[in-house]
């Protein structure tokens, strides 16, 4: 049972365009929300994180959008760079500090 | 950069035996939670330890256990190693006072069971 959901494996962008990267969670304890970047051979690089009393964080290029009602999270990359390829992991986290990892997508972003 | 360090690196067993790994932190962090990343997956927590006591477990048996010691590093111990326990192992510290705190992780420990 899945708690979190990454639906694309993978995406490709183009240099400069936006990338939108999804996630989808079904337990509504969940009050914080996290996305970590994965370069391989490194471990998850914390990126932004959004609380669930928020719709909206804003950090440089990156974007966080929460929807509640749809238990539904994006990371927005403006303009996404060659260098933000990696796997994107989302992340929820409950009460406990326990956090539970959607599958990841590998973002690919071409020159 | 994190500040969060771990070993080995890499390493290799043979199923049935047991391993140590470790971690720990420059800045003095207070909780540290443990997770297991199989390969194309995402990292599933195992457990954590806030002030050297267990403080959450995942779905994971008894035979992964830990520690946490006074300056709050940590050990993971997994006894009879099964060819499922291959994954990397990552650790992470949060801190402050309850709430909601970034968790830093390490780079990870690769583990191979042969």
């Amino acid at each position: 049972d899945q708690q979190v959901k990454q639906n694309s494996p993978s995406l490709s962008v183009q240099e400069g365009r936006i990338s939108i990267l999804n996630c989808d969670y079904t337990n509504s304890m969940f009050d914080y929300f996290l996305w970590y970047k994965k370069y391989p051979a490194e471990g998850p690089t914390f990126l932004i994180s959004i609380s669930s009393i928020k719709d909206k964080n804003e950090d440089g290029r990156f974007t966080v959008f929460l929807n509640k009602s749809a238990k539904h999270l994006s990371l927005h990359i403006v303009p996404s760079q060659p260098g933000d390829s990696a796997v994107y992991f989302c992340a929820a986290q409950n009460a406990g500090n326990m956090l539970t990892f959607g599958g990841g997508t590998r973002l690919m972003v071409k020159p | 950069e994190t500040g969060v360090t771990q070993s080995p690196t890499h390493l290799i067993k043979t199923r049935g035996q047991q391993v140590t790994l470790r971690c720990s932190s420059q800045s003095g962090h207070n909780t540290v939670s443990w997770y297991q990343q199989a390969l194309g997956q995402g990292p599933q927590f195992i457990f954590q330890y806030y002030r050297e006591e267990e403080n959450g477990r995942g779905n994971f048996p008894p035979r992964f256990s830990g520690l946490q010691f006074p300056n709050y590093s940590s050990e993971l111990n997994v006894n009879a190693l099964e060819l499922d326990d291959s994954a990397l192992y990552l650790c992470a510290f949060q801190g402050g006072a309850g709430g909601y705190y970034e968790q830093y992780f390490g780079p990870g420990t690769r583990l191979t069971v042969t």
